[in-house]
């Protein structure tokens, strides 16, 4: 099993630019999400999906949207790309709404 | 902001000495959750402790739990040098997570 896997690994955008990441997860987990990591703010939680079909907003959604079109994987776009999006992007997914999260190992955008 | 905070937010000890994190988070919790992430790489889960525990263990890893406070602390005993990394906690509000800043632990050979 591969588990969580995100591409790309790294990306650089100009400003304005779109761009989509892609996690995908092998575990045939119900539950995944998006986060995005800034230097001391820890992990913060953009969107998330209870299921195939479904997506939710988080606590930072604004600039990013999501979709959940098969259950093994969760799209995260960007339309506009702006400089505070710089940041490294990671997925998870679990199996339920109370199990531990699978991370991904991250993506790193830059936007400039 | 619903994040939580840790503290300290570095730690430095000698190998074989024992390092304690604490946590601090403000909602009401199904479950308290503590990742590891080494450097440049995503969270590996380490342990989870449920609303009505008060502590648990796993291997060199003691955790507590205290709702009333809304506070945790993780204790890793006899550390070692691979335990270098940072540690957050992550507080389990149902579909949601919120993680702490973190505490970036070195722990010197």
């Amino acid at each position: 099993n591969a588990g969580v896997t995100q591409t790309p690994k790294f990306r650089v955008l100009k400003t304005g630019q779109s761009m989509t990441l892609l996690c995908a997860q092998d575990m045939n987990h119900e539950y995944m999400y998006w986060y995005r990591q800034d230097p001391g703010m820890g992990l913060r939680l953009i969107h998330y999906s209870v299921g195939e079909g479904t997506t939710a907003k988080g606590e930072v959604p604004d600039g990013y949207n999501v979709s959940r079109l098969k259950k093994q994987n969760f799209l995260l776009g960007l339309e506009s790309a702006a400089p505070s999006q710089t940041s490294v992007y990671f997925c998870a997914s679990r199996t339920s709404g109370l199990g531990e999260q699978y991370f991904g190992p991250g993506t790193r955008l830059t936007v400039t | 902001s619903q994040q939580g905070e840790e503290d300290p937010q570095a730690l430095s000890i000698q190998e074989g000495e024992n390092a304690t994190m604490n946590c601090s988070y403000k909602t009401s919790i199904n479950n308290l959750q503590w990742y590891r992430q080494n450097s440049g790489r995503g969270l590996v889960h380490l342990i989870l402790i449920r609303s009505n525990e008060r502590e648990k263990h796993s291997g060199r890893l003691r955790v507590t739990l205290d709702t009333s406070k809304k506070s945790s602390s993780l204790l890793i005993t006899a550390s070692r040098a691979a335990d270098t990394a940072s540690y957050f906690c992550a507080t389990d509000a149902g579909n949601q997570f919120y993680f702490g800043t973190g505490t970036s632990l070195t722990v010197i050979p």
